[in-house]
């Protein structure tokens, strides 16, 4: 079956760091992947999403690359914000009859100091 | 646009009451429909989906059971709660494409005293 790693953290960093958390994933065929983010007390909101192998996903800064020869998604960010801090989930949808289920990472607690 | 709503934000029943969770859909027809739970450090089991009015597939044996009975509402009940059923529920939309990403509501924190 499909699945998702994800760096579990937590992972601390103070403002204007680099960030990289690290996702890799197990699916058949060529699945789309997502990086979603939890702020405290809230649901999951879309962060971005890539569908093919080399596509770049971006928002707010945030960037994540489709790698498949390494079954890769990591998420990446060159200068965080204290507003940032959040749960980030890697998720992917795989390929074929049950496309519309998401298997989840465990998800990474990001805290960012000032 | 789209928009979910998913009510009550915050629950405490006593063991032994009923639920009833509810969630629906605006500015969309037809979407696929998800309920999750999300227990102590963050990960999110899928609960029950649906792909159309009266339509549902569980994911995994419990002491819960949910309701599509219209297109774009979505309702997770149980008859007589647990205290192992405390926890957050999210509820989420997904368009009916192929690798369509899943839009989550606010979410309902339930607990069991």
């Amino acid at each position: 079956g499909n699945s998702v790693t994800q760096m579990e953290g937590p992972v601390t960093l103070s403002e204007e760091a680099f960030l990289t958390i690290n996702c890799t994933y197990t699916a058949t065929g060529y699945p789309s992947l997502f990086w979603y983010v939890q702020y405290p007390g809230e649901g999951l909101q879309l962060l971005l999403k890539a569908t093919k192998a080399d596509d770049k996903g971006s928002n707010k800064g945030f960037e994540a690359t489709y790698r498949k020869e390494t079954t890769s998604f990591h998420l990446e960010k060159g200068s965080v914000q204290v507003s940032d801090s959040a749960v980030y989930f890697c998720a992917l949808i795989g390929s074929g009859g049950s496309n519309y289920k998401l298997t989840f990472g465990k998800g990474t607690l990001l805290t960012v100091n000032p | 646009s789209q928009t979910i709503h998913q009510w009550p934000a915050t629950l405490v029943q006593p063991v032994g009451s009923p639920l009833s969770l509810e969630c629906t859909v605006e500015g969309t027809s037809n979407p696929n429909l998800y309920w999750y739970r999300q227990a102590a450090g963050r990960g999110l089991q899928l609960l029950f989906y649906s792909v159309g009015i009266g339509q549902i597939s569980s994911e995994v044996p419990q002491n819960l059971s949910a309701s599509r009975p219209q297109d774009r509402q979505f309702i997770l009940s149980s008859k007589k709660l647990l205290l192992s059923d405390s926890g957050f529920y999210l509820c989420a939309w997904s368009g009916t494409g192929t690798d369509q990403p899943q839009h989550f509501g606010d979410g309902t924190r339930l607990s069991i005293l």
